[in-house]
């Protein structure tokens, strides 16, 4: 069964500091990796979207890498600012079955000016 | 512009009293499924649809219908809903996986449920 993680849980930075976010998942199985937004009681906003026969993204100020064989994904965002506070989701479409997106609990992002 | 509407945005209702949440999508995706998102449990899918009249169960089933009898709406029915269902709920689409298809999945701003 595919299990995706996000860990830390939460993260507070000051402002302008460049952040990774890290996922694991454990199958290594899937079609792609997709990271997403979720701003407090908001609907989910994709930020990027990595194929299994890509290695990275890159959109603005955020670039996510994929190690497919290792299940990471790591999302990077340059020159934090207050308006990347948000909880960040990563989740992963398994080949065959449903389709579903397995999602991960998300990170809340804390930037303080 | 491409999207995934549903409606209504906010629902409080009473145990029992049967209700539907629309979805539509815009972007003639053949896959479309319903989410469900809980604090501590994260998103799990209630059920999903390939195609108009194929539809299946995901995680979590019990307690909804869904019906797709047209490409573009897969409305999510509680027949008679019960406080366990209180959630924010998703609708989502997106192409099937195919070799080269853009299959990135689009959700729509989500519908706020509760069961009193």
């Amino acid at each position: 069964k595919q299990e995706v993680t996000q860990i830390p849980a939460a993260l507070s930075v000051p402002e302008g500091e460049n952040l990774v976010l890290n996922c694991s998942f454990t199958d290594s199985a899937i079609y792609n990796l997709q990271w997403f937004r979720q701003d407090p009681g908001k609907g989910l906003t994709s930020l990027l979207l990595i194929q299994s026969s890509q290695r990275e993204q890159t959109s603005g100020r955020l670039n996510a890498s994929l190690d497919k064989s290792s299940g990471r994904s790591t999302l990077y965002i340059a020159a934090s600012q207050p308006g990347d506070s948000a909880t960040y989701l990563c989740a992963v479409r398994p080949r065959g079955g449903s389709e579903k997106l397995v999602f991960g609990k998300g990170m809340k992002l804390t930037v303080n000016p | 512009e491409a999207q995934v509407t549903q409606n209504p945005r906010y629902l409080i209702t009473v145990t029992g009293k049967k209700l539907t949440v629309t979805c539509s999508q815009n972007m003639n995706h053949e896959y479309m499924s319903w989410y469900r998102q809980d604090p501590g449990l994260g998103l799990r899918q209630i059920y999903y649809s390939m195609n108009v009249e194929v539809t299946d169960k995901g995680d979590v089933p019990e307690g909804y219908k869904v019906s797709r009898k047209e490409k573009r709406n897969f409305p999510l029915i509680l027949e008679s809903p019960s406080p366990n269902q209180t959630s924010l709920y998703f609708c989502a689409s997106s192409f099937i996986h195919s070799g080269g298809v853009n299959n990135e999945q689009f959700f729509g701003p989500g519908t706020r449920l509760t069961v009193l």
